[in-house]
């Protein structure tokens, strides 16, 4: 089944730390989006790729980076993790022309 | 003013009940709306999208919107238990060709 993976599925590091979340479609979709949500909270757009051209949100601060090497994959990193870092951080995709997200079961961040 | 406004409830229905769940925008512009149930501790998962007036079943879901006083609901009928989740309301976000803005979520209970 065509789908979206988040490796790993609960993370936990340590209080500045570097840490990499992964995500991987086989939807073959050229939009990803990396969200973060914490409680009861709506999800916030960190930044998105529309194919490899990256868009970063104003407020996503500078510890959060992102690459994607190619369509099928992307990678968040959180260069130094601070402890209001702990969330839920959700991968999308979504096909071009489409505003139809299909979301990745999602990675938990612990920050200790 | 919020692009997407929900009530964050809580909101408790009787097994059996029909639940409805709100949502208003602000941008006049938008076609398109998307309900999101969203399990605790889970991703979002996509279960209704609607682009024109009126109302679209799927199953026990009906979406309805109406563009002029700009909101769009989510009925469940005959809600179970398995219900239980919150449910975001998403809509494009003003100028953007490929991001949703989200709601806050209501939670939703059904009480068997």
């Amino acid at each position: 089944d065509a789908m979206v993976i988040q490796n790993p599925r609960y993370q936990v590091t340590q209080f500045g730390k570097p840490v990499t979340l992964s995500c991987s479609q086989t939807l073959n979709h050229n939009v990803m989006y990396w969200y973060q949500q914490k409680s009861s909270q709506a999800p916030k757009l960190l930044f998105h790729y529309y194919d490899k051209d990256f868009n970063n949100e104003a407020d996503t601060p500078d510890n959060f980076q992102s690459r994607r090497p190619n369509t099928s994959f992307c990678f968040l990193d959180i260069r130094s993790p601070g402890l209001g870092d702990a969330a839920m951080y959700l991968c999308a995709t979504t096909a071009d022309r489409s505003y139809e997200q299909y979301f990745g079961p999602g990675t938990r961040l612990t920050v200790t | 003013q919020k692009e997407v406004e929900q009530n964050s409830g809580p909101l408790s229905v009787p097994e059996g009940a029909i639940a409805s769940l709100n949502c208003t925008y602000s941008d006049r512009g938008s076609q398109s709306f998307f309900w999101y149930r969203q399990y605790s501790g889970k991703s979002p998962e996509l279960i209704m999208s609607i682009y024109s007036n009126g109302d679209k079943e799927d199953g026990r879901f009906t979406a309805q919107l109406n563009k002029a006083s700009q909101y769009v609901s989510l009925l469940i009928r005959d809600s179970q238990p398995s219900d239980s989740a919150t449910y975001l309301c998403a809509a494009p976000l003003e100028g953007s060709a490929r991001q949703l803005t989200f709601g806050s979520g209501t939670q939703l209970t059904v009480l068997p």
